[in-house]
């Protein structure tokens, strides 16, 4: 199946910095990406649904301004975390979907954020 | 609004007997219906999905899910379990009349598999 690269898989970053993770769909073109939370032991929570070359689509409860969602090609999505505070400590998930027909959604590794 | 619900938080099976993980859903129109698996600090896997035409949906790892729209029911099977099937198994819902051109996925809360040996 296709596959998407998530990076980096693990980060550990000081309160009050951003961190980026970056979605990448390595063998084909992604006119779709999605960007996930999961806590421990929960669901995943859709944070935001992303297009190629437009603006992304937020949840209900997601700050955009905190989580900046960039799609600037057909192969990569970047999900950058702003003033991380220790709440925002996460496991993010990105999958991406291939075309417009009705496919299964192919995802990523997975980043554990971690912010001390 | 779509949702979906899987009513058990875990599942415990014997290895050689068969599974079943349950799932249910909610969607306006006609859904299309996945089953993924996840492991341990990993991304999900897909498992199958249904979009029409048979119920009785094949997948991978000899899984199958039966789509059942009297019940709202697309329950996740396997005849005969192995200790490797435990995992995480997040049921899903896309509902092709939704705003976003029906790629919006739900996801179950979740159940955990355990199978012993």
């Amino acid at each position: 199946g296709a596959v998407v690269s998530q990076h980096p898989s693990w980060v550990i970053c000081k309160s009050g910095t951003s961190v980026k993770i970056e979605c990448r769909s390595l063998d084909f073109q992604a006119t779709t990406m999605f960007w996930y939370r999961q806590f421990p032991k929960q669901s995943l929570m859709l944070m935001a649904t992303s297009n190629e070359g437009s603006k992304a689509t937020y949840e209900q409860g997601v700050e955009k301004d905190k989580f900046l969602i960039n799609h600037a090609s057909l192969t990569l999505s970047t999900l950058t975390v702003t003033s991380a505070h220790p709440e925002d400590s996460s496991f993010y998930i990105c999958s991406a979907i291939q075309g417009q027909g009705i496919t299964e959604a192919f995802f990523g590794q997975g980043t554990r954020l971690t912010v001390v | 609004a779509q949702s979906v619900a899987q009513p058990e938080d875990q599942v415990n099976v014997a290895e050689g007997n068969p599974l079943t993980v349950k799932c249910t859903y909610s969607v306006s129109g006609n859904p299309y219906l996945f089953w993924y698996v996840q492991y341990p600090n990993r991304g999900l896997q897909f498992l199958l999905k249904y979009i029409t035409g048979d119920n009785l949906v094949k997948g991978s790892y000899g899984f199958e899910a039966e789509f059942n729209k009297s019940q709202t029911s697309f329950h996740l099977k396997k005849p005969s379990a192995l200790v490797s099937d435990s995992a995480l198994y997040f049921c899903a819902v896309r509902d092709p009349t939704g705003n976003t051109g029906g790629f919006k996925t739900i996801f179950g809360a979740g159940t955990r598999l355990f199978v012993k040996a």
